[in-house]
C-alpha cells in the first residue's frame, strides 16, 4: 500500500487565487510527522512546512497552511494569494519510525497569470 | 552560510565505471541521508546515517555505497553494479531529534550513463 497518495498528478491556479494541494498518508505509528517540499525546475528541494501528528494546530508559514485531518489521515497543503514564482512540483513526505522521510509522487502547479 | 553543498552538479559516466558524488554540510547536522529521484516521480531512499561511522541502508541501497568518516561529508559511490545509475540524486541532513529533525537538502547531482 502507499504511504503517501498525492492524487494530483497536475494543478493549475490564478494567480492571487488560493489553491489546495492534496496529500493523504496510511501508517500504524503514532507518533509521524508530515512535511510538503517544493521543487522547482533547478531541482533542490525546498522544505516549506511540518505537522506534527500530536500538534493540536494546523502548522502555517506565511502564505502556506496545513490542513491536517487526523481521523482522514490527511494533510492537504493550502497556498494563498498564488505568485508566478509558486509553479513547481509540490510533494508530500510522512516520517515515521525513526528519522526516514517517505515520500509521494509529487503535483506539478502551474500559476497563471 | 550555513548549507549543504553537493559536486559535481552534473556527471557523466561511462558504463562500467564507478562515480562517487561528494555532499558535505555545515550545518552541525547528525544525520545525512542520499535520495534517487526519477524523472516525474518522487524521491527514494539509498541510504541513510545518523551518526559518523554508522549508516544504513535505504529502501534502494542496491549498486550504491556510502561512508561516513566525518560529521560534515556523506559520499555517494554508484558502483558499476548499479543497473540503471541515471538519475538525479539529492543529499540532505537534519538534526536527530523529533520535532527538529527536518531534512534539508543539497542542490542534487544529475548523473548520465552514456
Amino acid at each position: 500500500a502507499q504511504k503517501i497518495t498525492q492524487t494530483q498528478p497536475g494543478m493549475f491556479v490564478q494567480e492571487k487565487e488560493a489553491v489546495t494541494l492534496d496529500c493523504t498518508y496510511d501508517t500504524s505509528d503514532p507518533s509521524y510527522g508530515l512535511f510538503w517540499y517544493k521543487q522547482p525546475s533547478s531541482g533542490e528541494m525546498i522544505f516549506l512546512i511540518y505537522q506534527g501528528s500530536y500538534d493540536q494546530q494546523n502548522a502555517t508559514e506565511g502564505r502556506y497552511s496545513l490542513n491536517f485531518q487526523k481521523a482522514r489521515k490527511s494533510a492537504n497543503l493550502v497556498i494563498s494569494a498564488s505568485q508566478l514564482g509558486d509553479s513547481a512540483m509540490y510533494f508530500c513526505a510522512m516520517r515515521e519510525y525513526g528519522n526516514k522521510l517517505v515520500f509521494g509522487a509529487g503535483t506539478i502547479l502551474r500559476v497563471k497569470s | 552560510d550555513g548549507g549543504i553543498t553537493q559536486s559535481p552538479k552534473y556527471l557523466f559516466r561511462k558504463e562500467g565505471q564507478n562515480v562517487t558524488l561528494s555532499c558535505e554540510q555545515n550545518l552541525n547536522h547528525d544525520a545525512m541521508y542520499w535520495y534517487r529521484q526519477d524523472p516525474g516521480q518522487g524521491l527514494r531512499l539509498i541510504y541513510y546515517s545518523q551518526i559518523v561511522n554508522d549508516f544504513q541502508k535505504g529502501d534502494i541501497a542496491e549498486g550504491y555505497s556510502v561512508s561516513r568518516e566525518k560529521k560534515e561529508s556523506f559520499p555517494l559511490t554508484v558502483t558499476s553494479a548499479q543497473k540503471n545509475p541515471t538519475a538525479f540524486y539529492l543529499c540532505a541532513s537534519s538534526n536527530n531529534r523529533v520535532g527538529t529533525d527536518t531534512q534539508y537538502f543539497g542542490p542534487g547531482t544529475r548523473l548520465t550513463v552514456l
